[in-house]
């Protein structure tokens, strides 16, 4: 089946640094990526998303590549606010699994 | 509210008792999702249904667990003789497609005493 790494939290950083959260994956094919976010208190969304290699997903500054020669989908924003402070998910879906691969999540706190 | 919802939002059970939940999708969606999310870790998949049919059942869903959708539209899922490890945060999603954006419900906190 599918796995995720991401990296280990909490990220602390302060307001308008620079954001990279590392996500690599395993899959079976090509599976579809994306990147969820849970703010406090609130249910899981979607961020973005990307399905196939070298795709680029988008939304509220943040970005992500699909980098299918080195399995990664990392997710990067330029200048970081306080209100993005939230729990990051990356998950792939597909290469023989129909749910959502889900990584343990990243802890990101902006500090104004 | 034309989003996911589910039911109760939280329940507080006794060991050994059975337990059901209820999962609400966006009218249009054909697929719902089990997921089960535990403290301090990511949501993982339990089984998926399109329409009716339940497609997958991963193999954290023991014989104790059985979900239903008997006409397409909400689902259930019932634990029997629940476990102090069934304690979890239980989410649904629905979707319409399969690279489509799964949206979640707000989830139902399981809490086996």
């Amino acid at each position: 089946g599918n796995s995720v790494t991401q990296m280990e939290g909490p990220v602390t950083l302060s307001e308008e640094a620079f954001l990279t959260i590392n996500c690599t994956y395993t899959a079976t094919g090509y599976p579809s990526l994306f990147w969820y976010v849970q703010y406090p208190g609130e249910g899981l969304q979607l961020l973005l998303k990307a399905t196939k290699a070298d795709d680029k997903g988008s939304n509220k500054g943040f970005e992500a590549t699909y980098r299918k020669e080195t399995t990664s989908f990392h997710l990067e924003k330029g200048s970081v606010q306080v209100s993005d402070s939230a729990v990051y998910f990356c998950a792939p879906r597909g290469g023989g699994a129909d749910g959502l691969t889900f990584g343990k999540g990243t802890h990101l706190i902006i500090q104004p | 509210d034309t989003g996911v919802s589910q039911d109760p939002r939280h329940k507080i059970t006794k060991r050994g008792q059975n337990v059901t939940f209820r999962c609400d999708p966006i009218s249009e969606h054909n697929r719902l999702y089990w997921y089960r999310q535990t403290l301090g870790q990511g949501p993982e998949f339990l089984t998926y249904f399109q329409n009716e049919a339940q497609l997958e059942k991963s193999r954290l869903l023991s014989d104790r667990f059985s979900a239903e959708r008997p006409k397409g539209s909400f689902s259930t899922l019932e634990i029997q003789r629940t476990e102090q490890g069934d304690s979890a945060m239980y989410l649904c999603a629905s979707t319409r497609g399969t690279d489509n954006e799964q949206f979640f419900g707000p989830g139902t906190r399981l809490t086996v005493l």
